[in-house]
């Protein structure tokens, strides 16, 4: 079974610091996909990047990264400049089919001004 | 811009209710899905569906049932609610591609007293 872990119930960071969320997971599938998403405090839930399995080269999206390690089936979540907005809930999902995908517990992230 | 609607923010619901949650998307998505969010054990799936008609059993389909009549309608049925079914529960729907990822609704906060 695909299990998602993440293990930091809640961060905080400083506005316009960097803030690494973390995400591991286990699976012996060899090709899937990750996925980071937020979720505001007005609920509607966004993706924020995604990752797939064979592609080595970690994804980007502005100021959002990933560093993406398929040996150690970790996934983690680098945002940088936070900035108020940032402020959410954070899920990091994994999917090999396109009918199941498996959420973490989620990562509340508070960011001070 | 499209979307995914849930046609209730928050419901409360007495105890042995038949309660229906409905959502509607507008962007010709094949799968819908219905999850359960709850505070430390992030989304769990309930039930899905990847055509008109179909339906599959998630990870806790029990209490639940499920009707999808057309494409763009996806409803989820509590026969009998029960307190511990007290949750957030967010729509979602998807292409039947595995990047694509999925768009959520906005959530339904159901209170049974």
């Amino acid at each position: 079974a695909q299990t998602v872990t993440q293990s930091q119930p809640e961060m905080s960071v400083q506005e316009a610091e960097t803030v690494t969320l973390s995400c591991t997971y286990d699976t012996s599938e060899s090709d899937y996909y990750l996925f980071w998403y937020k979720q505001p405090p007005s609920r509607q839930m966004i993706l924020v990047i995604r990752q797939e399995a064979y592609k080595q080269q970690n994804a980007t999206e502005n100021r959002f990264s990933v560093n993406f390690q398929k040996a150690a089936k970790s996934f983690s979540l680098k945002i940088s400049d936070s900035q108020l907005g940032d402020a959410a809930m954070y899920f990091c999902a994994f999917e090999y089919n396109n009918n199941d995908m498996r959420f973490g517990a989620g990562t509340r992230l508070t960011v001070k001004p | 811009d499209v979307k995914v609607t849930q046609s209730s923010r928050y419901l409360v619901k007495r105890t042995g209710e038949k309660v229906f949650l409905e959502c509607v998307q507008d962007m010709d998505h094949e799968n819908m899905f219905w999850y359960r969010q709850d505070p430390g054990l992030g989304l769990r799936l309930i039930y899905f569906s990847y055509d008109v008609k179909m339906k599959e059993k998630g990870d806790i389909p029990e209490g639940y049932s499920v009707s999808r009549e057309k494409k763009e309608r996806f409803s989820l049925i509590l026969e009998s609610a029960s307190t511990n079914q007290t949750s957030m529960y967010l729509c979602a729907s998807s292409l039947p591609v595995l990047d694509y990822g999925y768009t959520f609704g906005s959530g339904t906060r159901l209170t049974v007293v």
